[in-house]
């Protein structure tokens, strides 16, 4: 059974660090691109990060370029995300997917059920 | 980059009816385009992708068709486990969603 397990929320300061953590699990981890999404209290869906199976081509949303990174640890079946110099408009529930690639397009087929990292002083 | 509108941004309905949402890329995506439903406290699920592929495991009411940039999501007899929030997403340039279209109990 194919699983993704966030971890690692919380309350946290403004300008401050957070790493969040995604244990997979049921599947080839080493395989497939793995995506963080999230989503603001009341906002929809933002993409805001991904990493291509081996690690070495990373891609990020503009409003998270430069502070966030994303990394894994194949041997470890983890998906990582650092966070540096937090804003309150980081607040949300963060979750991971699963990347499967279909002849020119991908969409991301196993979510976990996300850990939410508030952003307050 | 590419900018998705979704509408309607909700909607309320009663179990048995048809359900359409519609989503419009800024720009020609192809059929480069997903939709997914999320409900409260849940994993977001995808339901379709390449336009009108059909996820496997999906019900078969579920539906999406349309190409570069005008596509659908139709509901053909909504059920009560399909109350919640629907979101396009587009995966030609930034893997940008949609602002979601609530479903909700008439």
């Amino acid at each position: 059974q194919i699983q993704v397990v966030e971890s690692g929320g919380g309350v946290v300061q403004p300008g401050k660090s957070l790493r969040l953590s995604c244990a997979a699990s049921g599947f080839t981890f080493s395989s497939f691109g793995m995506h963080w999404v999230r989503q603001a209290p009341g906002k929809g869906l933002e993409w805001v990060a991904v990493i291509w199976y081996n690690g070495i081509n990373k891609y990020y949303a503009d409003s998270v370029q430069g502070r966030f990174t994303i990394s894994r640890d194949n041997s470890k079946n983890t998906l990582y995300l650092q966070m540096d110099s937090l804003r309150a408009d980081d607040t949300a529930v963060y979750y991971c997917a699963r990347d499967i690639i279909y002849g020119s397009g991908t969409y991301f087929d196993s979510w976990g059920q996300g850990t939410l990292v508030t952003v307050s002083s | 980059d590419v900018q998705m509108t979704q509408s309607p941004s909700s909607l309320s309905a009663s179990v048995g009816d048809r359900v359409t949402i519609t989503c419009q890329a800024s720009q020609n995506i192809n059929t480069h385009l997903n939709w997914y439903q999320h409900k409260p406290g849940k994993a977001p699920k995808v339901l379709v992708y390449a336009a009108s592929s059909l996820q496997s495991g999906v019900p078969s009411r579920f539906s999406g068709s349309g190409s570069g940039t005008d596509f659908t999501l139709t509901i053909s007899s909504l059920q009560p486990e399909d109350f919640a929030t629907y979101y396009c997403q587009e995966t030609f340039n930034t893997l940008t969603f949609g602002p979601g279209t609530k479903v909700d109990i008439k």
